[in-house]
């Protein structure tokens, strides 16, 4: 397993501002991923974050708007851009290992909650 | 599209009841099926997980029932705790890859004294 911590745990901000999440993993892992939680919904995968290279974005999420980094095999960022209220939710930092077994698992951070005004 | 439906959204049980949550995927090239449990203000936790080629597992006071034919699987909560109060989400991941997990929409558990 992993101990991830998130910062900061929780953030009010205003329209059209950004904030940049930040998550940090006590050791280093193959696979860094972002997901959104909507109240009350289910976990929707933003993005995977990819060492040294540009993050892989699902459909729907784009770069300009969710600008990730992953500088080393601990830590990565999430942006979130010109912020609305649609985008009050929990952002997840997940982690893993793949390490080619059939159960390689996915260990999530504490969360963020962000909300928007 | 949602890959992975989960009922009900909400479940209401007396303390040492049997909670059943349901989930049903339509992507036949899922092979591993894990269930996670979140507390208000947490991060989701690995709870239990099973793969196709059992029809059941089970972990203590959790077990997974899996019907491959019918693309189905539960998650049994016997002798229910109200510190099992939680939402469960099922989900469904396709082995290798850069391992993209689909999860259900949740199932908020309440278990009541």
């Amino acid at each position: 397993s992993a101990v991830i911590s998130q910062k900061p745990s929780r953030d009010i901000c205003q329209r059209g501002t950004s904030l940049t999440i930040q998550c940090q993993v006590d050791s280093q892992v193959t696979m860094m991923f972002w997901y959104r939680q909507q109240p009350g919904q289910s976990l929707t995968l933003i993005a995977t974050a990819n060492q040294g290279s540009e993050a892989t974005y699902e459909s729907g999420f784009v770069i300009d708007k969710f600008p990730i980094s992953r500088p080393n095999l601990t830590f990565s960022t999430l942006t979130v851009s010109n912020m609305s209220p649609e985008d009050s939710s929990i952002y997840l930092c997940s982690v893993g290992w793949r390490r080619g077994g059939l159960n390689d698992e996915q260990f999530f951070g504490p969360g963020t909650r962000l909300t928007v005004l | 599209q949602q890959q992975v439906k989960q009922s009900p959204q909400s479940l209401i049980v007396q303390k040492g009841g049997i909670s059943i949550i349901n989930c049903a995927y339509e992507n036949t090239a899922f092979d591993y099926f894990p269930w996670y449990q979140q507390f208000p203000g947490k991060g989701p936790a690995l709870l239990i997980a099973i793969r196709p080629d059992v029809s059941e597992k089970k972990e203590g006071r959790f077990t997974i029932s899996f019907n491959k034919s019918a693309k189905q699987f539960s998650l049994h909560i016997m002798d229910s705790q109200p510190g099992d109060s939680a939402t469960y989400f099922c989900a469904a991941r396709v082995s290798g890859g850069y391992q993209k997990v689909t999860f259900g929409i949740g199932t908020k558990l309440q278990v009541i004294p």
